[in-house]
């Protein structure tokens, strides 16, 4: 198994208040998603990046913001929760820009309630 | 716009059983299509990726093709711990590595 670890992996946060969550990886690949899953969506990328200090918005961004100070860690910080945000988030990691699988997480339960 | 459709959503086996699972697909210009299975409450675990139109992988009982339009998930003889939802993704060219998934097809393995 590729080394992601996602914490936590379960979390209830009220709306309004902030969350982070983070998703470290000990493979040094450059590439790290932020997806969420939802009955009926599919996976959705939310924000991806391509190195430290470099990121990018994916389909559904609006309410989150990401930070990757090292290569290992990608944090996924969802500013004021709200019920919408009620999803799993997995977090992964890829070699290459482009035509190379990408590797999954163990995924994180959000409640808000 | 990508778009992933798969079919069917459910679908019941009885062990040895072969099947095949669909997946069609509109993008832009393919530079992959992925093949992922899930397992309740982990992480999609990769199986396969497509690349060009004829191209097929196998990988135990599983067996993957793909065409201009769609691509198959071949699944013979198929056992209980084949149980799982099956995951299909599409990668355009130039989009830095961003999957575009199906809802996925759950499929169960009886004895």
């Amino acid at each position: 198994d590729a080394g992601i670890t996602q914490s936590p992996r379960h979390k209830v946060t009220e709306t309004g208040t902030p969350v982070t969550l983070r998703c470290h990886q000990t493979e040094n690949h450059r590439y790290m998603y932020w997806y969420r899953q939802d009955p009926g969506h599919g996976l959705r990328l939310i924000h991806y990046s391509y190195g430290v200090k470099d990121t990018d918005k994916g389909e559904v961004s609006d309410g989150y913001s990401v930070s990757r100070s090292k290569t290992e860690d990608f944090l996924l910080t969802l500013e004021s929760a709200t019920s919408s945000q009620t999803s799993v988030y997995f977090c992964a990691i890829s070699t290459n820009w482009e035509g190379a699988e990408a590797f999954f997480g163990q995924g994180t339960r959000l409640t808000v309630v | 716009e990508d778009q992933v459709t798969q079919s069917p959503e459910a679908l019941r086996l009885q062990e040895g059983e072969s099947s095949s699972l669909n997946c069609s697909y509109t993008v832009s210009g393919l530079r992959g299509l992925f093949w992922y299975r899930q397992d309740p409450g982990k992480g999609p675990e990769f199986l396969f990726t497509l690349y060009s139109a004829g191209e097929e992988k196998e990988k135990e009982r599983l067996k993957a093709t793909l065409t201009k339009k769609e691509s198959f998930l071949h699944i013979t003889a198929p056992k209980p711990e084949d149980s799982a939802t099956y995951l299909c993704a599409v990668q355009a060219t130039g989009t830095a590595s961003k999957l575009t998934f199906g809802t996925g097809t759950r499929l169960q393995v009886t004895l």
